[in-house]
């Protein structure tokens, strides 16, 4: 069964620095997600990413998150200047239709220290 | 106001018993979908129920969805122990591009 991949699975990071997690979605998937997890929290929406735009984002994803779809296959996720608080499981997710279907990754989880 | 909420929070059963969650939401739907998420892993999608569904099976899973009152429930008959996991259910919130999770309900299956 095709699966959206993440790595690394476990980030340890300085604050300040910058961090890019990847992903690679389902190949015949057209949307693409991030969404995060802070230890024993609800999984929180980020960003979503269609037709190489980002389609909706939300009051999380600030100026220090980018998202990338760089090749065609690798989705990327990138924090500029990482705060203590951006330590958290992070969950790349595709569909292949709009709100259907979703896949999630493993997911990475990313420590600032 | 929250849009997914679960209940309860935790839930422990004896091992062959059924088990059963609720899930409240705020804004129409298109469909509502159930998650599991065992310890410190990724999420996996259970089962999707339509707006226009009211009840749903797939394997020993059961979903309800009642849209007047803006619930769902997820029943798990006979559980086994292996389905100690926190379920969450998700909503597409009226149609936007993305899912609202709520904060789930952890599970013990005592053997």
């Amino acid at each position: 069964e095709p699966e959206v991949t993440q790595t690394p699975s476990h980030q340890v990071t300085q604050m300040g620095q910058e961090v890019i997690l990847r992903c690679v979605p389902i190949s015949n998937h057209l949307y693409f997600y991030w969404y995060r997890q802070i230890l024993g929290q609800k999984v929180e929406f980020l960003v979503s990413f269609y037709n190489n735009e980002i389609s909706e984002k939300s009051e999380i994803f600030d100026d220090q998150f980018s998202v990338e779809r760089p090749d065609g296959s690798n989705f990327t996720l990138k924090i500029r200047s990482t705060k203590l608080e951006d330590s958290a499981m992070y969950f790349c997710a595709s569909s292949g239709q709009f709100n259907y279907g979703y896949t999630f990754g493993s997911g990475t989880r990313l420590t600032v220290v | 106001s929250q849009q997914g909420e679960e209940d309860p929070q935790a839930l422990s059963i004896q091992e062959g018993e059924n088990a059963t969650m609720n899930c409240s939401y705020k804004t129409s739907i298109n469909n509502l979908q159930w998650y599991r998420q065992n310890s410190g892993r990724g999420l996996v999608h259970l089962i999707l129920i339509r707006s226009n569904e009211r009840e749903k099976h797939s394997g020993r899973l059961r979903v309800t969805l009642d849209t007047s009152k803006k619930s769902s429930s997820l029943l798990i008959t006979a559980s086994r122990a292996a389905d100690t996991a926190s379920y969450f259910c998700a909503t597409d919130a009226g149609g936007a591009q993305k899912l609202v999770f709520g904060q789930g309900t952890r599970l013990t299956i005592n053997p």
